[in-house]
């Protein structure tokens, strides 16, 4: 079975630090993915990653930046956290199939508090 | 721009009652459309998925849906809820099948009564 582990379950932060989010997965995947999750909203795409050091914007990068070293590896970063960014953060990864990409497997989510 | 709408906030259903959660998109070619369950405290699972061909697709735990291009529609169905199918669910359309990323509805929260 895919796995996607993420860093932490539960993160609590002081506004203005810098957070790190890690997300690991272990079937070799190519695409990755970061979104948040607020109630009422939705999940929304921040940032992905199709290729290692690769990155594109997703519908709200605003805030965000995201790191792609190793291919199964993949962090977002909260360079100054504001309390906004109070949210469930799930990384989510998809491999390339003969017709085209596959499902996309979620990590549990870390939910992230900003004080 | 693609988008999805669920109409349905909250759907109270009663066990052994069948149900449908309504999910409307946007997307200006052949969508790509997946239905994703999340339980309390869990991540997303996925229940089902339309790229191509028949439109009646079977999905996991006894759920299946059907894609209606006329109706820009991808309902999903099951004939008798169980307790445990209730959580929140997500219809999600993506392009290249989801490699640009899924855009996702706002969620349909189930409430099963006994």
């Amino acid at each position: 079975d895919v796995k996607v582990t993420q860093s932490s379950r539960y993160l609590v932060k002081r506004t203005g630090e810098k957070v790190f989010l890690e997300c690991v997965q272990d079937m070799d995947h190519e695409n990755m993915f970061w979104y948040r999750q607020d109630p009422g909203l939705g999940l929304r795409l921040i940032y992905f990653s199709y290729d290692v050091k690769m990155k594109e914007k997703g519908d709200i990068p605003e805030g965000y930046s995201v790191s792609r070293e190793k291919k199964e590896r993949f962090s977002l970063i909260l360079e100054s956290a504001s309390t906004n960014q109070t949210s469930m953060y799930l990384c989510a990864s998809t491999q390339e199939g003969d017709l085209g990409p596959d499902t996309q497997y979620f990590g549990p989510g870390t939910r992230l508090t900003v004080l | 721009a693609q988008s999805v709408t669920q109409p349905d906030i909250h759907i109270t259903v009663s066990e052994g009652a069948s149900l449908e959660l309504r999910c409307n998109y946007s997307y200006g070619a052949t969508p790509y459309l997946f239905w994703y369950v999340q339980s309390p405290g869990q991540g997303l699972q996925l229940l089902l998925k339309y790229f191509s061909g028949d439109t009646l697709v079977q999905g996991i735990k006894g759920f299946e849906a059907e894609f209606k291009r006329s109706q820009s529609s991808f309902n999903l169905r099951k004939p008798s809820v169980h307790w445990s199918d209730a959580a929140e669910y997500f219809c999600a359309v993506g392009a290249r099948g989801g490699a640009d990323g899924l855009t996702f509805g706002k969620g349909t929260h189930l409430i099963i009564q006994p």
